[in-house]
């Protein structure tokens, strides 16, 4: 059963730490989806790549957060330093370019800092 | 620039009755359409999408949704509601050749036994 996995599932931290939160998606999807989930925003796209290379991260905060795709089957997402402002559910999706349908979501990590 | 609109941030219907969440699209290009679904604590799932052909499709759990150009909509059915069903419901819009997904707020919706 293919699925797209994050770690961790949840994160508490205290603010002014760094957080890393870790995706793997599904083996052979080629584009892969940062979201960031609030009450008050819904759901943002941050970042997101397509055969590793970063295609738009237009909606990150350039000033503290990075996103890489180390290799094909790893991508992360960095917070440094953490503010209790980044509070969220942080989700990781990938897809297949070629078929260009629907993305496919991991559970999420629910980041807070305190 | 591609927008989604989901009217009703909040939907309550009887078990048994009829399930209309509304969404309303914006592109200036021919949009593919999805409709997600998430349950608490869970990530989400797709329902159904449209991208080209068959203006009404078919999703999982007994939901369909009908494409119609004229009206800029995509509302999401199900003839009968169940417990089951009760979660958020999230509208998104693509097109060809951009596939970030931009996605509506959301309507949750409650199944009142």
């Amino acid at each position: 059963d293919a699925r797209v996995t994050q770690t961790p599932r949840h994160k508490v931290t205290e603010m002014g730490q760094e957080v890393t939160m870790r995706c793997q998606p599904i083996l052979g999807h080629n584009t892969v989806f940062w979201y960031r989930q609030t009450m008050m925003q819904g759901l943002e796209l941050l970042a997101y790549f397509r055969n590793r290379a970063p295609l738009d991260d237009s909606g990150m905060p350039k000033d503290r957060f990075s996103a890489e795709m180390p290799d094909a089957t790893l991508a992360t997402l960095k917070i440094q330093p953490s503010e209790p402002r980044d509070s969220a559910v942080y989700f990781c999706a990938s897809g297949l370019r070629e078929r260009n349908t629907e993305a496919f979501f991991g559970q999420g990590t629910r980041l807070t800092v305190v | 620039a591609q927008s989604v609109t989901q009217l009703g941030s909040h939907v309550s219907v009887s078990e048994g009755a009829l399930v209309l969440l509304r969404c309303n699209y914006s592109s200036s290009v021919p949009p593919y359409l999805f409709w997600y679904v998430q349950y608490p604590n869970q990530g989400l799932q797709l329902l159904l999408k449209y991208t080209t052909g068959a203006t009404l499709v078919k999703g999982i759990n007994g939901f369909e949704a009908e494409f119609k150009k004229s009206e800029t909509s995509f509302h999401l059915t199900k003839p009968s509601a169940h417990m089951s069903d009760a979660a958020e419901y999230f509208c998104a819009v693509s097109y060809f050749g951009n596939e970030k997904l931009t996605f509506g707020t959301g309507t949750r919706l409650t199944i009142i036994p």
